[in-house]
């Protein structure tokens, strides 16, 4: 089966620029999740999708921060503005169920510098 | 709250050497525990799970058991191999907590020849 589609895979933007990012999941997965990874750290939730339903996006900066998840099931990702620190790499996640129990599938990332 | 410590890397060892990566967690409920590997340019992938206390996650020769009285999931591999270099992950998810994931720091292994 086809994995969790991202891109673009890498993205280079002045500082106070937009950027939007794109996930496609796996086929069927209901739940979707934005992580930001920065470098020497492990994955941090931002947002996480039941259908078209946000679950938890407690950790989203929304002042600069926002995502959508139409119709179920691709979702973007956007930053605007973006701020140096927000140089890291945004991971998709998809899983078939809530991920108690089961494996989030994950793409291969966008990797996001800011000058 | 919920959080997961790694031991800190990098770890570099010679081929065919016994691996152990440790790794702690803290939880407000009853997680499952999960190892997560990413091989150098690709994305994360489930390495083995764990859903309750004295289970072994197994793959690829790579062991992990869940110890509830330590709050331990290390990670372990008798014989490393070249193409096992890469950064390894622990992760809890927690119903409690919506069953969110949780992520140590990643700890990252180089096997040389």
């Amino acid at each position: 089966e086809a994995g969790v589609a991202q891109s673009p895979r890498y993205k280079i933007i002045e500082k106070r620029q937009s950027v939007a990012f794109w996930c496609n999941p796996i086929s069927g997965h209901a739940t979707l999740y934005w992580y930001q990874q920065i470098l020497g750290q492990g994955p941090k939730l931002l947002i996480q999708f039941q259908n078209n339903g946000v679950v938890d996006d407690s950790q989203l900066p929304k002042d600069r921060f926002s995502a959508e998840r139409l119709k179920g099931v691709d979702s973007t990702l956007k930053i605007q503005p973006a701020k140096l620190e927000d140089s890291a790499v945004y991971l998709c996640a998809s899983s078939s169920g809530t991920g108690y129990f089961g494996e989030q599938f994950f793409g291969p990332g966008t990797r996001l510098t800011v000058l | 709250g919920n959080s997961v410590t790694q031991m800190e890397g990098p770890v570099t060892l010679s081929e065919e050497a016994f691996l152990t990566i440790n790794c702690t967690y803290t939880a407000t409920g009853y997680p499952s525990l999960f190892w997560y590997v990413q091989y150098p340019g690709e994305g994360l992938q489930l390495l083995l799970k764990a859903t309750k206390a004295d289970d072994k996650g197994s793959n690829k020769g790579f062991e992990a058991t869940y110890r509830k009285e330590t709050t331990s999931f290390h990670l372990e591999k008798g014989s490393v191999q070249v193409s096992d270099s890469a950064v390894y992950f622990c992760a809890l998810s927690d119903l409690d907590t919506g069953n969110q994931f949780y992520f140590g720091t990643g700890t990252s292994l180089t096997v040389i020849p």
